[in-house]
């Protein structure tokens, strides 16, 4: 059973890049059928689509965070990782990590990682 | 950039009741439409694609309705699980782009 794992530093401090990346078991990443994304959701509010990615390394980004994003994958390790540079209080969130399913219609995303909080405090 | 409008923004409904949540798109985003289930303290759970398609392992009682701008989602008898916040996203082909409406809260 395919799983997503988020992992990364919790406390950012502001101005500096966050940085995460999300492990996936029990399946590759390098199915042409998948793309990978990250999704967050800061305190009280709504979830914001970040970017996405595909193993062969074409990416998407979210065009109000274009400037900030970057999204990599590490085809060896299984993993894809999430940098967002220049952070404020503003990005502080709970950050998810999800597989896209490009064979279904909309491409949805159908498997979440469990989410890891991220707070950007001096 | 498309938006997504959801209302109402919190739905006060009694267990075994139907409640029935809206999605509005700024442009047509044809059936490329979403719906998900999000609960505090876990990640989100993809309840329909495609508008109306329910994903795996979905109940019946959740059913997804429209096309173009208007969408709806269905949950013909709230049970005690059913009380979340409900997201719409929308998918724009070229470039990819996914978008999230506000979110609705189902109460009781």
């Amino acid at each position: 059973q395919l799983q997503l794992q988020e992992s990364g530093p919790g406390l950012v401090k502001p101005s500096e890049t966050l940085s995460l990346t999300c492990t996936v078991s029990g399946g590759s990443i390098s199915s042409s059928d998948y793309y990978w994304g990250w999704v967050r959701q800061p305190p009280g509010k709504g979830l914001e689509w970040i970017g996405t990615i595909h193993y062969s390394g074409n990416t998407y980004y979210n065009p109000s965070l274009k400037s900030r994003v970057t999204i990599s994958v590490d085809t060896s390790k299984n993993q894809f990782s999430l940098k967002l540079s220049s952070v404020t209080a503003a990005d502080t969130a709970v950050y998810y990590c999800a597989r896209h399913d490009f064979g279904l219609a909309a491409a949805p995303l159908d498997i979440w990682g469990q989410g890891t909080l991220v707070t950007v405090s001096a | 950039e498309i938006v997504m409008t959801q209302s109402p923004a919190t739905l006060s409904v009694s267990p075994g009741e139907r409640a029935t949540l809206y999605c509005r798109a700024s442009e047509s985003v044809t059936s490329s439409l979403a719906w998900y289930q999000h609960k505090p303290g876990q990640p989100p759970r993809l309840l329909i694609y495609g508008a109306f398609t329910r994903a795996t392992g979905i109940p019946p009682r959740f059913s997804g309705s429209g096309s173009g701008t208007e969408f709806t989602l269905t949950i013909s008898s709230l049970q005690s699980e059913d009380f979340a916040v409900y997201y719409c996203q929308q998918y724009n082909n070229w470039p990819p782009t996914w978008t999230f409406g506000q979110g609705t809260k189902v109460e009781i």
